[in-house]
């Protein structure tokens, strides 16, 4: 069982609200990333890291913004939700001197109203 | 431009028969290859990856994955499903060029009926 983290698992909010989705994992890995999934439908990359202080947006566009100030810890911050950010956003992690394999976190479930 | 297909939205599949759900790829050089598995409301497990050597490769819960390199795919495969195995399946292509970012597929519905 990988060993990451996110926190909380569900969250509603109203519009107009600060929010950070938090991601830890104690495996050392360098490259972290975070994926938004509307349920049951495909991946779509938001933000990667290859390490710390190197952060990338990608390929869908997001009003989110992310910091790696730690290795185990990559928030996502979302500075004023709005009803369209509702989705799940699924936090991984990969070891880039392997084969990175990327171990995923349970997610979180946000809705904003 | 690199990408990964799964050419299926959906497969169906009566319980004890064989399934196959389909991938296949456009990268450059010689990419790794991942399956991973999404349970009702969970996250995504890693099934099993292919990196090089033997063609067949095993992972979790009795599945395993064909390669062939001169036709781009990566078919998942399992011998005898069970209604257990229903769930979403992604194929995942991590390039060996372009800055190393995996690329996931748009997933397929698994459906096995009792």
């Amino acid at each position: 069982e990988a060993d990451i983290y996110q926190t909380p698992r569900y969250l509603v909010i109203g519009t107009g609200k600060k929010i950070t989705l938090e991601c830890s994992q104690t495996m050392g890995h360098d490259k972290m990333y975070w994926y938004q999934q509307d349920p049951g439908m495909e991946l779509h990359l938001i933000h990667y890291s290859y390490g710390v202080n190197s952060t990338e947006k990608g390929d869908l566009s997001s009003e989110s913004t992310v910091s790696r100030i730690r290795t185990e810890h990559f928030p996502l911050t979302l500075e004023s939700a709005r009803p369209s950010h509702t989705s799940q956003y699924l936090c991984a992690s990969s070891d880039s001197s392997t084969t990175d394999t990327q171990y995923f976190g349970p997610g979180t479930r946000l809705t904003v109203l | 431009a690199q990408s990964v297909a799964q050419p299926e939205d959906q497969v169906n599949v009566a319980e004890g028969n064989p399934l196959t759900v389909k991938c296949t790829y456009s990268v450059s050089g010689n990419p790794y290859l991942f399956w991973y598995v999404q349970y009702p409301n969970r996250g995504l497990q890693f099934l099993l990856k292919y990196i090089t050597g033997d063609n067949l490769v095993k992972g979790s819960y009795g599945f395993e994955a064909e390669f062939n390199k001169s036709q781009t795919s990566f078919h998942l495969k399992k011998p005898s499903a069970l209604v257990s195995d229903s769930a979403l399946y992604f194929c995942a292509v991590r390039p060996y060029t372009g800055g190393f970012k995996t690329i996931f597929g748009a997933g397929t519905r698994l459906f096995v009926k009792a």
